[in-house]
């Protein structure tokens, strides 16, 4: 079983819609992140959290909230989606450090 | 500004053709530079971290290296299963585990 897993793998939706992405890990790890992935913009961090009482904003987190419910869970939700917000998303778990952080398999968003 | 810049964007090599892949990087401090490995449609797998200036790792056919202003990736003899995009990414001094991520570099190796 994969340490990481991410749900949906893949969701169509439309401008307006809320949405919400699942994070879970069994690694054992407290921190964790949600990065998105365009072509040709590389991997940029939405958010991070350290432990489930302490939530940061990463570079570009206008228009996405986190909600970290338990040290395995942690999702991103885009309350009103809109077209550019079309990508792939990553979760990431990171032990204690920093150290290496190791990702999920994505889900692709397409936003119309 | 933090930035990393990976070069060439793409590569394409026969099998057997050695090559090098470069990461350039400026950062206030490093604290770890990191090399992963992506598949079309799957997430990131981790390949190596480096630390200091002068660091080097292997595994397999991959060899990466570290110098003060970038870090290399030598693939020695690659095979077709070699494949895929190489992320390089930093980690600045500080105790926010941000990544800065290059943009990739994407490998071809024909048979």
């Amino acid at each position: 079983d994969a340490d990481v897993t991410q749900t949906p793998r893949n969701r169509i939706t439309k401008t307006g819609k809320r949405i919400m992405l699942e994070c879970s890990q069994t690694k054992g790890h407290d921190r964790m992140y949600w990065y998105r992935q365009d072509p040709g913009l590389g991997l940029r961090l939405i958010y991070y959290s350290f432990d489930v009482k302490d939530i940061n904003k990463g570079e570009i987190s206008d228009g996405y909230s986190v909600s970290r419910q338990a040290q395995a869970k942690f999702s991103l939700s885009l309350e009103s989606a809109i077209p550019n917000q079309t990508a792939l998303y990553f979760c990431a778990t990171e032990g204690q450090g920093p150290d290496t952080q190791y990702f999920g398999p994505g889900t692709r968003l397409t936003v119309l | 500004e933090d930035q990393v810049t990976q070069s060439p964007e793409a590569l394409r090599l026969q099998e057997g053709e050695s090559s090098s892949l470069n990461c350039s990087y400026t950062v206030s401090g490093l604290r770890g530079l990191f090399w992963y490995r992506q598949d079309p449609g799957k997430g990131p797998e981790f390949l190596f971290t480096l630390y200091s200036a002068g660091e080097e790792k292997e595994k397999e056919r991959l060899k990466a290296t570290l110098t003060k202003k970038e870090s290399f990736l030598h693939i020695t003899a690659p095979k077709p299963e070699d494949s895929a995009t190489y992320l390089c990414a930093v980690q600045a001094a500080g105790n926010t585990g941000k990544l800065i991520f290059g943009q990739g570099t994407t490998l071809q190796v024909k048979p």
